[in-house]
């Protein structure tokens, strides 16, 4: 079993749309979750943190975490084009982070 | 800009040729990371140094060897590798705390590696 999956994509949007990206993981006792962004031909970088259930916002993302399902996701609200890229899932594992193999995600004009 | 910075960009090789990659950090973390992306794969950890010492190989062909001469310094020495080595090398540096690893990890703009 995977340790983080994700779905693959692409994931093609309207401008102005919610962007959904969904994560699972595989250990339960996992504390600590974050989401990665990699535009083409860059490294990822981090945009987003969760450790706590529920809902944690920061301008236009929104992290959503649940425990018991071992799910979180990132929403994306009024996606613009500049949203276009590869978000990637990260969860600690076994004393390392392990990422999933990213959504890609496109805004249409 | 990260922080960290890599050299060089590019780089193609022969599968005979020796070469080295280069990781810099500037942000006064104390652990460093080597990570391979291939296409359409998850990132793949490949070294993890900490306060200087390693502490994960991850099961990596001896035809990549890590060194780390300093916190701020990261290098990948490379020799007789295959084609299905050409990858992206990302470097990626963090601030560990106790007994937590840093899991907020800052990526180098990575090399790209092709293998002839």
């Amino acid at each position: 079993q995977k340790e983080v999956e994700q779905n693959s994509g692409p994931l093609s949007v309207p401008e102005g749309a919610i962007a959904s990206l969904n994560c699972t993981y595989s250990d339960r006792g996992s504390q600590s979750f974050f989401w990665y962004r990699q535009y083409s031909g860059k490294s990822p970088e981090l945009i987003m943190s969760i450790y706590s259930n529920g809902d944690k916002e920061d301008g236009r993302f929104t992290a959503q975490l649940n425990k018991a399902s071992q799910y979180v996701s990132l929403l994306i609200r009024d996606s613009q084009p500049s949203d276009s890229a590869t978000y990637l899932c990260a969860v600690p594992y076994d004393y390392k982070l392990s990422f999933g193999a990213g959504t890609t995600v496109t805004v249409r004009a | 800009e990260t922080g960290v910075t890599q050299t060089p960009r590019h780089l193609v090789m022969g599968m005979t040729n020796k070469k080295s990659l280069k990781c810099e950090q500037h942000l006064g973390h104390n652990a460093m990371y080597w990570y391979k992306q291939s296409a359409k794969k998850p990132l793949e950890l490949m070294f993890v140094y900490s306060l200087e010492e390693r502490v994960e190989n991850n099961s990596v062909p001896s035809r990549f060897s890590p060194e780390c001469p300093n916190s701020s310094h990261l290098f990948l020495h490379l020799h007789t590798l295959q084609p299905e080595d050409s990858a992206l090398y990302l470097c990626a540096s963090s601030q560990e705390s106790g007994t937590d690893i840093g899991y907020r990890q800052y990526f180098g703009p990575g090399t790209r590696l092709t293998v002839l």
